[in-house]
């Protein structure tokens, strides 16, 4: 079990920039999730994967935010045009799912982004 | 809409001062009640799950309880190592998990 693996650990980009993160889950793990936190705050959910299929995003989640799960392994979060106010730190968890289990989620630790 | 609400914010302890740290909850069918350890820099790690009302689990000096509305996180004769800000979240079921915004102890020797 190597857990979750982030890449890169930081960014710093100017505003208007594109950027994408990589998220590597647990190897045997079928879900995937993205979250945001903000200095003070909890983690937020963003969106999440079963497998190769992306089944729910928040509203948090605007038109310049993309994720991917190609294969069902590796996942890419991806935003476009940033903003100052997308500064944070991005994280990404897994979790075995399936019907009838609610097993726990493993986060990596996280892309901090930072917005110039 | 589901709500985690910890507290305190804030706590700070001496070394051996045994405390709790409140999670309450609004999360309709609740399916588990997760606590987490965040360390500065880090992402959070899994400490806990709870399924139902009455559960207990324990880890070295912590221990984890829930009720129908609320979890209680136990720490009993704290270390400095257990310095950190400890996260509360719930779902119902295979679905996102909705977090509290953290307790941040500090154990001082």
């Amino acid at each position: 079990d190597t857990g979750v693996s982030q890449d890169p650990r930081h960014k710093i980009t100017k505003r208007g920039q594109n950027v994408t993160f990589r998220c590597d889950p647990i190897s045997e793990h079928n879900r995937l999730y993205w979250y945001r936190q903000t200095l003070g705050q909890g983690p937020e959910f963003l969106t999440y994967f079963q497998n190769e299929a992306q089944l729910e995003k928040s509203r948090l989640l605007s038109d310049r935010f993309s994720a991917e799960r190609p294969k069902g392994s590796f996942s890419t979060l991806e935003i476009q045009r940033t903003e100052q106010g997308d500064s944070a730190m991005y994280l990404c968890a897994s979790s075995l799912g399936g019907p009838g289990g609610n097993q726990p989620q493993h986060f990596g630790d996280g892309t901090r982004l930072s917005i110039l | 809409e589901d709500q985690v609400t910890q507290s305190p914010e804030a706590l700070r302890l001496q070394e051996g001062e045994s405390s709790s740290l409140n999670c309450s909850y609004t999360v309709s069918g609740l399916r588990g009640l997760f606590w987490y350890r965040q360390d500065p820099g880090k992402g959070p790690e899994f400490l806990f799950t709870l399924y139902s009302a009455g559960e207990e689990k324990e880890k070295e000096r912590l221990k984890a309880t829930l009720t129908k509305k609320e979890s209680f996180l136990h720490i009993t004769a704290p270390k400095p190592e257990d310095s950190a800000t400890y996260l509360c979240a719930g779902n119902s079921g295979n679905t996102p998990l909705v977090f509290g915004k953290g307790t941040r102890l500090s154990v001082i020797a």
